[in-house]
């Protein structure tokens, strides 16, 4: 069974420019979470997606922003990017979604901000 | 709000020796637990959850964990490691109520000598 997949492995944007990056979920997985990992920040919650509708939200401003499509991949779309964007952004997904449930993580996207 | 400490940030051990690698969590209720391990550059993947019952759950790479309430702990073990398991660890919480949010602890990176 594939687990889950991230496009690009790598992306690399000037400062003001837009990023998306997208996320396949396990088969069978409804929802699909997005994380930061900032060099000296730590794993930091950005998104949270089931059913095609954003369920929770982290400390994150406006400009991050994402969907979820019908076949429950995701993207995650960054605008006006600043160089603290710089970072690699993990995806998961979850059978149901849920508290008690289960994340799978992907292998990141490294987002480089210049 | 929950939170999650890895006192160590990083730990060499020999290979061949055992391994304890330290979780302690902040929350009032039961949360639930998880332990996953990251190799350079690469996704987190699970090594092993807790959410109810027996306070020993074995996981994967023969790694073991230990819930235990009244420290507030969650300590990740292997009776002996080996060269392949040096890697970043990050042990992460999830509580009922908070959406799918994970709060994970900064990370304890392994190194493991020949």
């Amino acid at each position: 069974e594939a687990g889950v997949t991230q496009s690009p492995t790598h992306l690399i944007k000037t400062r003001g420019q837009q990023a998306t990056l997208r996320c396949s979920p396990i088969s069978g997985h409804t929802s699909v979470y997005w994380y930061q990992q900032a060099l000296g920040l730590g794993l930091q919650f950005l998104l949270w997606y089931d059913e095609g509708e954003e369920r929770n939200r982290g400390n994150f401003p406006p400009r991050f922003s994402g969907r979820q499509f019908p076949n429950y991949s995701s993207e995650l779309n960054v605008n006006a990017l600043e160089l603290e964007d710089s970072a690699l952004y993990l995806c998961a997904s979850s059978f149901r979604g849920g508290d008690a449930d289960t994340q799978y993580f992907g292998p990141g996207t490294r987002l480089t901000v210049l | 709000a929950q939170s999650v400490t890895q006192p160590d940030i990083h730990i060499t051990v020999s290979e061949g020796a055992s391994l304890e690698l330290r979780c302690n969590y902040s929350y009032g209720a039961t949360p639930y637990l998880f332990w996953y391990v990251q190799s350079p550059g690469q996704g987190l993947q699970l090594l092993l959850k807790y959410f109810s019952g027996d306070t020993l759950v074995q996981g994967i790479k023969g790694f073991e964990a230990e819930f235990k309430r009244s420290q507030s702990s969650f300590n990740l073990r292997k009776p002996s490691v080996h060269w392949s398991d040096a890697a970043e660890y990050f042990c992460a919480v999830g509580v009922l109520g908070t959406a799918s949010k994970l709060t994970f602890g900064t990370g304890t990176r392994l190194q493991v000598t020949l």
